[in-house]
């Protein structure tokens, strides 16, 4: 199977505690982007990569938010200092420039508990 | 701000057709997107439309006119399995915004 993965599938922290969730794109897409999603709602973006540069971050990310994406290839979000709030899923997808539909692939998502 | 506002919920039975309808506010507009999610599962791509007209992909089809900020998803010959949340989405330039979603029950 060669679409979106998303590593680990759940993830059960303490508030306080650091978590990193990995994404894997699928190979030839150079965009990627991460979203949070709650019960009941829509994905919130978070942000969007193309290739290894970060071109838009939501204002919803706070300062304890940050992704990478080092080359251009898998990405990561880390959430510092995780509150009760944080607790949601995170979504990944990814695209290719050269589509006209916009056709976002979604991974399976990590759901994060924050105890 | 921005803002898509779709019914939160859509009753139907199987072989009807209903109409999801999404209105949307954003600073800036390249395209309104349809997607699909059942309960536990991801969002998958339903359809795309960049320009006004309707766009159609077997039993579903989508409208869109910019000039009234509007959309809608159109499913014919509903079937059980459709029964899911949809959502509608903007793009603004790199930034999507998705609706709350419709919740789909279709009845047999």
């Amino acid at each position: 199977d060669t679409g979106v993965s998303q590593d680990p599938r759940h993830k059960i922290t303490k508030r306080g505690q650091n978590v990193t969730f990995r994404c894997d794109p699928i190979s030839e897409h150079n965009r990627l982007y991460w979203y949070r999603q709650t019960l009941g709602q829509g994905p919130e973006f978070l942000t969007y990569f193309q290739n290894e540069a970060q071109l838009e971050k939501s204002r919803l990310l706070s300062d304890r938010f940050s992704a990478e994406r080092p080359k251009g290839s898998f990405s990561t979000l880390e959430i510092q200092r995780t509150e009760q709030g944080d607790s949601a899923m995170y979504l990944c997808a990814s695209s290719w420039t050269g589509g006209d539909t916009d056709t976002q692939y979604f991974g399976p998502g990590t759901r994060l508990t924050v105890l | 701000g921005q803002s898509l506002e779709q019914p939160s919920e859509v009753t139907a039975v199987e072989g009807a057709i209903v109409q999801i309808n999404c209105t949307y506010q954003t600073s800036g507009f390249y395209g309104l997107s349809w997607y699909q999610q059942h309960d536990g599962g991801a969002p998958t791509f339903l359809s795309y439309n960049a320009l006004d007209g309707l766009e159609e992909t077997g039993r579903f089809s989508s409208f869109l006119s910019r000039s009234d900020s509007y959309g809608y998803l159109l499913l014919q010959e509903l079937q059980m399995k459709d029964s899911a949340s949809y959502f509608c989405a903007v793009r603004d330039l790199n930034k999507f915004y998705f609706g709350s979603g419709t919740k789909l029950n279709v009845k047999p």
